[in-house]
């Protein structure tokens, strides 16, 4: 079984500052995590997966995320936000390759940024 | 390469009604999933189709089903249509090999059951 938890449904920043969207998961076998992306009307986009490989991860548009096993965490996190980085977050995990299309997700973060 | 494309992107259907949802992957890719997408449940896997095989299936009720034919197109069907099916049906495919573990997602369908 596995299951997804994102802390806070809505994240606000001011342009220019941190982005940190948090991503908790729970998995019976080691997990891929993934963040995705979904602009309004559109479907998501990957941002950037964990494998078991590196566990700091980057992805496109500068965002990067740290897998951390002992804290069952993979947040993302964007040093300075841009006005464009206005979308709705998701965090997936995914019991290993075989089963990638049967993704779990979490309920998503909503991010404002602020002028 | 094109992206995955998905078709029709909105629809209006009524109540008891029957609706066929079409998807067409990205060239070379063999796995098709689909996800119902609501504000009240979020993303919600429905099933998952690899060389014309259902693979995976997500809780649904059997009013929901797929296929996929041989050049990986996928279309889902939705029958006896109720309110509570409006929402964005997404659908998204997997290449093989490296990257296999990967989705990338067409824009989605809107339904609206009235």
């Amino acid at each position: 079984a596995q299951s997804v938890t994102q802390l806070g449904s809505h994240v606000s920043v001011s342009e220019g500052a941190l982005v940190l969207l948090r991503c908790n998961y729970s998995s019976s076998v080691p997990p891929y995590l993934f963040w995705y992306v979904q602009y309004p009307n559109q479907g998501l986009q990957l941002l950037l997966k964990y494998t078991s490989a590196a566990t700091l991860v980057k992805g496109i548009n500068g965002f990067e995320a740290e897998f951390k096993k002992s804290e069952t965490s993979f947040h993302l996190t964007k040093p300075s936000a841009h006005m464009s980085d206005a979308a709705e977050y998701f965090c997936a995990v995914t019991p290993g390759v075989i089963n990638a299309g049967k993704s779990t997700f979490g309920d998503g973060t909503t991010l404002t940024v602020k002028p | 390469k094109a992206g995955v494309t998905q078709t029709p992107r909105y629809l209006i259907k009524t109540r008891g009604q029957q609706v066929t949802l079409s998807c067409s992957p990205i060239s070379g890719h063999r796995s098709v999933s689909w996800y119902q997408q609501t504000p009240g449940q979020g993303l919600q896997f429905l099933f998952e189709y690899f060389s014309e095989t259902q693979r995976n299936k997500g809780n649904f009720p059997g009013r929901f089903s797929g296929r996929q034919f041989s050049n990986s197109r996928s279309e889902m069907n939705v029958s006896t249509l109720e309110l509570g099916d409006s929402a964005l049906y997404l659908c998204a495919s997997s290449p093989p090999g490296q990257g296999r573990d990967e989705q990338y997602f067409g824009p989605g369908t809107r339904l609206t059951v009235t």
